[in-house]
């Protein structure tokens, strides 16, 4: 059963514009959630959170939003570059639990 | 889909001894696999890039010969810590490369983790 949802497997935006990866939870004790974006080739690498406390955290360009009552959190980035393509995790975590991570979207930004 | 599994899931220890843990691609074979550290609250923190046949791949300060890595198959890397101490308590995640998966090019599959706690 995943508790971790990226239903979108693929998605493509032009360059310039806004960027929105949408992730879902099923398990009401994550309190802690993360994106990663990963390049070919390499490691996932730590882009931003936000803790439950919180339903924004914006740092640049990126952008994510949690609502607790949806267990829905998505990331915007804004915007777009072509240097953004990639795919990006979404993570959760509740309490003293490991990471669990969703199956990650494939972002395509067009020039 | 693609599983990745890690065995054990939590694992207590004595402080100076050393446990293994291992990673597993369930489904697919995975020629490179990522180890990883997990703190509470806080984002992973790659360790180490296992390259099936070869040595692995230490990130910066992270101590080769504490955290020994084998990746001897095409679906099994194990994560030795060596003379463990209660700093060492932690999750390890792995994650395997979804290359060589039919349809799948770039992606990564996680491990559900390991909870190493050194007594």
């Amino acid at each position: 059963d995943q508790q971790v949802k990226q239903n979108s497997p693929s998605l493509s935006v032009q360059e310039g514009r806004i960027s929105i990866l949408n992730c879902d939870y099923t398990n009401s004790m994550f309190d802690y959630f993360l994106w990663y974006k990963k390049y070919p080739a390499e490691g996932p690498t730590f882009l931003i959170s936000i803790s439950s406390i919180k339903d924004k955290n914006e740092d640049g360009r990126f952008t994510v939003f949690l609502n607790k009552s949806a267990k829905h959190l998505s990331l915007h980035i804004v915007p777009s570059q072509p240097g953004d393509s990639a795919v990006y995790f979404c993570a959760a975590s509740g309490g003293n639990t490991p990471l669990v991570f969703g199956k990650g979207t494939r972002l395509s930004v067009i020039a | 889909g693609a599983v990745v599994s890690q065995h054990p899931s939590w694992v207590i220890c004595k402080s100076g001894t050393s446990v293994k843990i291992e990673c597993r691609s369930l489904d697919f074979q995975a020629t490179t696999m990522f180890w990883y550290r997990q703190f509470p609250k806080q984002s992973l923190m790659l360790m180490a890039t296992s390259n099936e046949g070869s040595k692995a791949t230490y990130e910066q300060g992270v101590e080769k010969d504490k955290f020994l890595i084998n990746h001897a198959s095409l679906t099994l890397s194990t994560l030795t810590v060596t003379s463990a101490h209660p700093e060492d308590s932690s999750f390890y995640i792995c994650s395997a490369d979804g290359r060589g998966l039919a349809g799948v090019t770039d992606t990564q599959y996680f491990g559900p983790g390991t909870r190493l706690t050194v007594l």
